[in-house]
């Protein structure tokens, strides 16, 4: 099955700064990708995602890149805010029994992102 | 549009209780699922409903079982309570029809079971 992961537990980074985010997966099948977002006190917020025939994409200050080759990928967020301060999770279809359906997502374990002002 | 609304957000129950969650999806998705979260195991994916039928499930013991209604509303019930069922239970809900995975989060019912 799929495994993602996160290689770093916490990051800490200057407020104005760009944050890089990284995260590796097992499964060289896997076709997508999602970063999601997660506050305290809330529950994951969807931030962007991406599909394999993909190497790059841009949002709104933030930009995921994929390299299939060694299987990772990374989130950039430019010019970080105070209020990027979150946990980040990669994730991909691909827990436990899963069967192709869209809700069955496994999770990499997070990256606390902390803004120093 | 409203957000995924999930009931109660805080539970305490005792060790051998059972207790059931409540999750509203977002109006016109069609499914719904159910993620523990604790600090030592992360996210897991508990099992996923679509059209009131189960159409994926985790590999948690039986104790944990969850079913959806006509309007899409989802329950998880955790019977037999163990202390290590003390976690924040996230519902997550899709509409199932294009390309992206994308799902919306409630934010979570906070379990302690003591």
């Amino acid at each position: 099955g799929e495994s993602v992961g996160l290689h770093l537990p916490t990051l800490s980074v200057q407020e104005g700064d760009n944050s890089i985010i990284n995260c590796a997966y097992s499964n060289s099948a896997s076709d997508y990708f999602i970063w999601y977002k997660q506050e305290s006190g809330k529950g994951p917020q969807f931030i962007i995602d991406i599909r394999s025939n993909m190497d790059k994409r841009q949002g709104q200050r933030v930009t995921v890149l994929l390299n299939k080759t060694v299987k990772h990928l990374s989130l950039q967020i430019a010019a970080t805010q105070p209020g990027d301060s979150a946990v980040y999770f990669c994730a991909a279809p691909g827990g436990p029994n899963y069967g192709g359906s869209q809700g069955n997502l496994i999770f990499g374990k997070g990256t606390k992102l902390s803004v120093k002002p | 549009k409203a957000g995924v609304t999930q009931t109660p957000r805080y539970l305490i129950k005792t060790r051998g209780q059972q207790v059931t969650l409540s999750c509203s999806p977002i109006s016109g998705h069609r499914s719904v699922s159910w993620y523990q979260q604790t600090p030592g195991q992360g996210l897991q994916f508990l099992f996923e409903y679509f059209s009131e039928t189960q159409r994926n499930k985790g590999n948690f013991p039986g104790r944990f079982s969850g079913r959806q209604f006509s309007n899409s509303r989802s329950e998880m019930n955790v019977s037999t309570l163990e202390l290590g069922d003390s976690a924040l239970y996230l519902c997550a809900s899709s509409l199932t029809s294009g390309p992206t995975y994308e799902q919306y989060f409630g934010p979570g019912t906070r379990l302690t079971v003591t």
